[in-house]
């Protein structure tokens, strides 16, 4: 149990345009779930934290106004990066806070692969 | 704050050998820690965890790892290696549900 699924998991798309990342706990309820951003050969780097039904949490440095996130549902998290330049290319992967007797790990998605050209 | 430490950026080992990856961490309370393990280009996948009790966790694919308080570590070891088992490994602390990753550690095996 505690399966995370991301979509899409591979998107290119054109400099100045949105891009909508999906994040969806499929056998578990998630009020809270995790964005994060990967660059190659590097560690994950905490964007933001994702509260069902409240704003997002954005770690310093983060633009909230860039990475918008939304948690309407205690499945589903999404991630939208506005108005997309080539250096916001990068891994964006979601995780999620687990289930009642679990809640202090988190389970992630397989990732999504940003391509801006 | 949290930190973690994975001294090791690259490791290579012949399948069928042991594994051992360090990881330091730096927390002021008991700590929650995990290992994940991520294949190239996936997320990451959970391969065990401690919070507290027994020092020395068991996990999937035939990995364990041992916290040691006296010495901040949590050292991951596999007694013999696949060659599946190539992929980055990462130790995280985790505090108020929030995760503090090390940098990874990349596991080459060779035949």
């Amino acid at each position: 149990g505690a399966v995370v699924s991301q979509h899409p998991s591979r998107v290119i798309c054109k400099s100045g345009t949105s891009v909508k990342i999906e994040c969806r706990s499929l056998d578990f309820q998630a009020t809270t779930m995790f964005w994060y951003r990967q660059f190659p050969k590097q560690s994950l780097m905490l964007m933001a934290t994702s509260n069902e039904g409240s704003k997002a949490t954005y770690e310093q440095g983060v633009e909230k106004d860039k990475f918008l996130i939304n948690h309407a549902s205690l499945t589903l998290s999404t991630l939208t990066v506005t108005s997309a330049h080539p250096e916001d290319s990068s891994f964006y992967i979601c995780s999620a806070r687990g289930p009642r007797d679990r809640e202090e790990t988190q389970y992630f998605g397989p990732g999504t692969r940003l391509l801006v050209l | 704050a949290q930190s973690v430490t994975q001294p090791d950026i690259h490791i290579t080992v012949s399948e069928g050998a042991s594994l051992e990856l360090r990881c330091n961490y730096s927390y002021g309370a008991t700590p929650y820690l995990f290992w994940y393990v991520q294949s190239p280009g996936q997320g990451l996948q959970l391969l065990l965890k401690y919070f507290s009790g027994d020092t020395l966790v068991q996990g999937i694919k035939g990995f364990e790892a041992e916290f040691k308080r006296s010495q901040s570590s949590f050292n991951l070891r596999k007694p013999s290696v696949h060659w599946s088992d190539a992929a980055e490994y990462f130790c995280a602390v985790g505090a108020r549900y929030k995760l503090s990753f090390g940098a990874g550690t990349t596991v080459t095996v060779r035949a």
